[in-house]
């Protein structure tokens, strides 16, 4: 089926660093979100993407975060600087429409803040 | 806020028995209720999902049973096997475009 592809798999990166998640979604996709999970704990939505914008974005949403698409290419999700309470799996999704159809959801990038 | 509660938090069952987990939700704009399912290592992939029009979905050996009137939904998985031990998430969404997950449970299935 269609897959969303993260890259790293794994970062591990000093604090106060910047890091950037790439995510290539499913490539007719039009909606972008990225979650954060916390080993053993629920997945909790850090915000969604649509036509090049924000539309949404949760209180995890740190004003150290920030996500683009430039010119179509990887969704990133940079976080600078980092803090150690960002040490979690961040998942990458795409739909085709809202949230409301299938959303397809990455590996994963297992981010560790040291 | 936790607007989609789980439960339980694990849950084991012998090969062949039926598996049962339990969500319920707060937001009445909701209307869109999957179940994904998340093996180790691997994404969270899309089981099966209901909208409030139906109060019951089934797919194969899964079932999703819809109560709008008492905000809680489960998933019931048929004669089990121990291929679908994984952790399974609850999640709704609505007009917000997003999707908000329950806690998940970790299904184990002994042979």
């Amino acid at each position: 089926g269609p897959k969303v592809l993260q890259i790293p798999s794994h970062q591990i990166i000093d604090m106060g660093q910047m890091v950037t998640l790439n995510c290539d979604p499913v490539s007719n996709h039009l909606y972008f979100y990225w979650y954060k999970q916390i080993l053993g704990q629920q997945m909790e939505f850090l915000v969604n993407f649509y036509n090049g914008k924000v539309m949404e974005k949760s209180k995890l949403f740190k004003d150290q975060f920030s996500v683009e698409r430039p010119d179509g290419s990887y969704f990133t999700l940079k976080i600078q600087p980092t803090a150690l309470e960002d040490s979690a799996v961040y998942f990458c999704a795409s739909s085709l429409d809202t949230a409301n159809t299938e959303v397809f959801f990455g590996k994963g990038t297992r981010l560790t803040v040291v | 806020q936790q607007q989609v509660r789980q439960s339980p938090q694990s849950l084991t069952v012998w090969e062949g028995e039926t598996a049962i987990l339990n969500c319920s939700y707060e937001d009445s704009t909701f209307d869109y209720f999957p179940w994904y399912h998340q093996f180790p290592g691997e994404s969270p992939a899309l089981l099966i999902a209901i909208r409030p029009v139906s109060n019951k979905k089934e797919d194969g050996r899964f079932t999703i049973f819809f109560n709008k009137r008492e905000k809680k939904f489960s998933l019931h998985i048929a004669d089990s096997q121990p291929g679908d031990s994984a952790t399974y998430f609850c999640a709704a969404s609505g007009g917000n475009e997003k999707i908000t997950f329950g806690a998940g449970t970790k299904l184990t299935i002994k042979p």
